[in-house]
């Protein structure tokens, strides 16, 4: 069965300092993958998403992920977080034979000043 | 440009008794998604629209889920005889018709609180 996986429940970094969010998938196929953010009181948002072509791709607000097929991996990067970066964090995973994405479980950052 | 938007923002309900939540999709969006997301839990896929017709219903979790929408554009979700496990936020989501893996957009979502 397709899954998502985040094994990171809560995650606490300084500000200034680098992050990295874990995100497994299973699938055999090609996946279509993506990560949403959301902020408090506010909806999900669209970081960044991979259909093909380059592995590393850029997103929104400083983020960027990449796509390892050997690992089932996308994890997301920031070399700097903000404190405004404290929020929930979804990585999704797509297929082309379907319209629905599966989302993992989410992975609460949060900002040490 | 208006985005989506979901009513009530919150609602407090008495076990067993039937409640409806409403989405209003972004204008021109023919793709519509029911999401729930309980306490420390993704976002658990509920049913899927693509115009008024629904191909994919196979996240909601029991009969006494239903969901419609109407004229393409507002839907509405269903839960009858209420349970205190069907507390949890529902979400409703949104895209452009011609991209199926496209970007969703996101509704703030109802707070279900069921006592």
């Amino acid at each position: 069965a397709q899954s998502v996986t985040q094994p990171d429940i809560h995650i606490t970094v300084s500000e200034g300092a680098s992050l990295e969010l874990r995100c497994n998938y299973s699938y055999g196929a090609t996946p279509y993958l993506f990560w949403y953010v959301q902020s408090p009181g506010q909806g999900l948002q669209l970081l960044l998403k991979y259909f093909s072509g380059d592995t590393l791709v850029q997103g929104i607000k400083g983020f960027e992920a990449e796509f390892k097929r050997s690992q089932s991996s996308f994890n997301l990067r920031k070399p700097s977080v903000h404190w405004s970066d404290a929020a929930e964090y979804f990585c999704a995973v797509g297929y082309s034979s379907a319209s629905k994405i599966i989302f993992g479980s989410g992975t609460r950052l949060s900002i040490r000043p | 440009g208006a985005g989506v938007s979901q009513s009530p923002s919150n609602k407090v309900t008495e076990k067993g008794k039937d409640v409806e939540l409403r989405c209003d999709p972004i204008s021109g969006h023919t793709a519509l998604y029911w999401y729930r997301q309980s306490l420390g839990q993704g976002l658990e896929f509920l049913i899927y629209f693509q115009g008024n017709s629904a191909p994919d219903k196979s996240g909601l979790p029991s009969d006494r889920f239903s969901a419609e929408r109407t004229g393409g554009s507002v839907s509405t979700l269903t839960i009858q005889r209420t349970q205190q496990e069907d507390s949890a936020v529902y979400l409703c989501a949104s895209r452009f018709g011609r991209e199926p893996l496209g970007e969703q957009y996101f509704g703030p979502g109802t707070r279900l609180t069921v006592t």
